[in-house]
């Protein structure tokens, strides 16, 4: 069974740093990209980040929003991807999914950056 | 970005009735929209992927069609599992984008 498991969720302050990790069983991880989409409370969807798989040189994408603050990797012998966020801003404040190719998902991580 | 427009946003409909949801986007798509269905306090659940093409376990009542900008979810007759919140997502190009959703609920 096709299985995301994320964690590293919290409170976080203003301009802190938070990482989130997602553990994927069940499937060939290194054969799907993999992306994070966060849902802002009572809110519609959101893309954050994506990498690509390694045939595509682990291309990484991200929201504009996002761009330099957060990072996307992905350890492959693991089958674990990362979320490296950055000077977060309240606005940042969400459910966070991992997903493989958008078509699986984990159940989320909820981050709240408050002060 | 590609801008994606959901309508209805809210749909009230009855257990049995055929429902059609739509989906524009504001630039050609080609076949890349995905339909998502999520329940309070779930993750969105894959139900047809580039257009028409029904996801494994998905019950057959599901079905999408559409090309270019605009697109359709239909559900032949509903089940009282059915009510929930609908997604599109287009993934033709990059930042990928979400409709803001068509919440279906019971008349």
């Amino acid at each position: 069974e096709m299985q995301l498991v994320e964690s590293g969720g919290g409170l976080v302050q203003p301009n802190g740093s938070l990482k989130l990790s997602c553990a994927a069983s069940g499937f060939t991880f290194n054969t799907y990209d993999m992306s994070w989409v966060r849902q802002s409370p009572g809110k519609g969807l959101g893309l954050v980040a994506g990498i690509s798989i390694k045939s595509y040189n682990y291309a990484t994408f991200y929201a504009d929003s996002v761009k330099g603050r957060f990072t996307i990797s992905r350890d492959d012998s693991q089958s674990m991807v990362y979320l490296q966020m950055n000077n977060m801003k309240t606005e940042d404040t969400a459910l966070y999914y991992c997903t493989a190719a958008e078509a699986f998902w984990g159940q989320g991580v909820m981050v709240t950056v408050s002060s | 970005d590609i801008q994606m427009t959901q309508s209805p946003s809210v749909l009230s409909a009855s257990v049995g009735d055929r429902v059609t949801l739509n989906c524009k986007a504001s630039q050609n798509i080609n076949k890349y929209l995905n339909w998502y269905q999520q329940k309070l306090g779930e993750a969105p659940k894959l139900l047809i992927y580039n257009t028409n093409n029904l996801q494994t376990g998905i019950p057959s009542r599901f079905s999408g069609s559409g090309s270019g900008t605009d697109f359709t979810l239909t559900i032949s007759s509903l089940q009282p599992e059915d009510f929930a919140t609908y997604f599109c997502f287009q993934h033709n190009s990059w930042p990928n984008t979400f409709g803001a959703g068509t919440k279906l609920e019971l008349k």
